[in-house]
């Protein structure tokens, strides 16, 4: 079946650090992935989106990387501010069952000034 | 703009009561969905609707109903068979179609009285 697996949070981290969240997928045929962040009392925002593997999808200084060797679309940026402090999802979407989506449990990213 | 609007942002419920959560989008999206979001989780889908009139029980429809009468609406009643009503309730759309995100609405939190 399909499933996606995220890091455990939260994750803190001081203004300007380098940042990885960890995602790993589990699907039984051609997924498309996303990232989607959540704001405190606000629902999901896409923030990227790659749909074949070795696709690099990238916004707002955020990128990943669909790695179908590794089953992974770990979510990186070089330099966080404060105003990236959210929540973060992982989810792949499958098209041969409706385009339904499969979503992490979310990781919650702290940034101390 | 175009968009997902969901409303009450807030809401309470009374035991035995049934409550009805709005969600209209302009965005001329084919399918609609409603998920269930507890603290610390990922999303639950508890309904989803791919054209008008037709609609499908995700994974935990149980005390939940919809209705899509119109491309543009998906209200979600929540019934007093669901006992642990207590959650963020996420609408989201997405166009019909291979790769396309789910776009959401900002959420209504429904509480128990």
């Amino acid at each position: 079946g399909n499933s996606v697996t995220q890091m455990e949070g939260p994750v803190t981290l001081s203004e300007e650090a380098f940042l990885t969240i960890n995602c790993t997928y589990t699907a039984t045929g051609y997924p498309s992935l996303f990232w989607y962040v959540q704001y405190p009392g606000e629902g999901l925002q896409l923030l990227l989106k790659a749909t074949k593997a070795d696709d690099k999808g990238s916004n707002k200084g955020f990128e990943a990387t669909y790695r179908k060797e590794t089953t992974s679309f770990h979510l990186e940026k070089g330099s966080v501010q404060v105003s990236d402090s959210a929540v973060y999802f992982c989810a792949l979407s499958d098209f041969s069952n409706f385009n339904k989506f499969y979503f992490g449990s979310g990781t919650k990213l702290n940034v101390k000034p | 703009d175009g968009g997902i609007t969901q409303s009450p942002k807030y809401l309470f419920r009374k035991e035995g009561q049934n409550v009805t959560l709005s969600c209209e989008q302009n965005l001329n999206h084919d399918a609609m969905y409603w998920y269930r979001q507890d603290p610390g989780q990922g999303l639950r889908l508890i309904y989803y609707s791919q054209i008008v009139n037709d609609f499908q029980k995700g994974d935990i429809a149980e005390g939940y109903s919809v209705s899509r009468e119109k491309k543009e609406s998906f209200p979600l009643t929540v019934t007093s068979a669901q006992k642990n009503p207590t959650a963020f309730y996420l609408c989201a759309s997405s166009p019909a179609g291979r790769n396309q995100p789910q776009h959401f609405g900002d959420g209504t939190r429904l509480s128990i009285l």
